[in-house]
């Protein structure tokens, strides 16, 4: 049973641009969990989905940052318009049920913003 | 204010030294659960251990052990006898009751000199 899938691992970007970051959730598992680290910083939490839900954006910030799970494929954050600030590494986690202690994370994708 | 709050923020140890890294946490809820995970140079986020709050009873994992006093709102991690392999930054984090997320602490980062 592969674990939670994260990809890219590594991702550049130049000002302005937009990152796609993706996440595969553990096979059986349809709540997936967003969080960012910051560099030298602990993980904050942006977002939790279910399968075509949001349930809980109050990490996220307002502008440029957006989060789906669709009915079929990976989840994907999205920022727009990327600026140095979002360089960081991004965590999806995934649970079976709506019971986080039993979430499990990926290995992260690493943002660079040029 | 902090939920999780890990006041050391970098330790160093000479190999085969036991290190004991603090964790001290807020909260009003009854119910919650605390964790550990490690986080090694390579990045991904590994899982140590899930603790309830109505279990208090100290764990012992081969040369890893957790002490647990509600008293003092504290989750410390010893490791016993430590390797160089241990180098990593360890986290602390709280679930509480009906939270979408984890609240991580800021972290340590321990190093264990050869």
């Amino acid at each position: 049973n592969a674990g939670v899938m994260q990809n890219p691992r590594h991702l550049v970007r130049r000002r302005g641009q937009e990152a796609r970051l993706r996440c595969s959730p553990m096979k059986g598992h349809s709540h997936v969990y967003w969080y960012r680290q910051l560099p030298e910083e602990g993980l904050k939490f942006m977002v939790y989905l279910q399968k075509e839900n949001i349930i809980d954006e109050s990490g996220m910030p307002k502008e440029r940052f957006s989060a789906e799970f669709p009915k079929e494929g990976p989840s994907i954050l999205r920022i727009q318009q990327v600026v140095r600030g979002d360089s960081a590494a991004y965590f999806c986690a995934s649970s079976p049920l709506a019971v986080i202690n039993e979430q499990f994370f990926g290995p992260g994708t690493r943002l660079t913003v040029l | 204010a902090q939920k999780v709050t890990q006041a050391q923020t970098e330790i160093s140890v000479v190999e085969k030294e036991d290190v004991t890294l603090d964790c001290v946490y807020e909260t009003r809820d009854t119910t919650y659960y605390l964790f550990w995970y490690k986080q090694p140079p390579s990045g991904e986020l590994v899982f140590l251990i899930r603790r309830n709050s109505f279990d208090e009873q100290n764990e012992i994992s081969g040369r890893y052990s957790w002490n647990f006093q509600k008293s003092t709102s504290s989750f410390n991690f010893t490791i016993t006898a430590s390797q160089v392999v241990d180098s990593a930054v360890y986290f602390c984090a709280l679930e509480e009751t009906g939270a979408n997320n984890l609240f991580f602490g800021t972290g340590t980062r321990l190093t264990v000199i050869p």
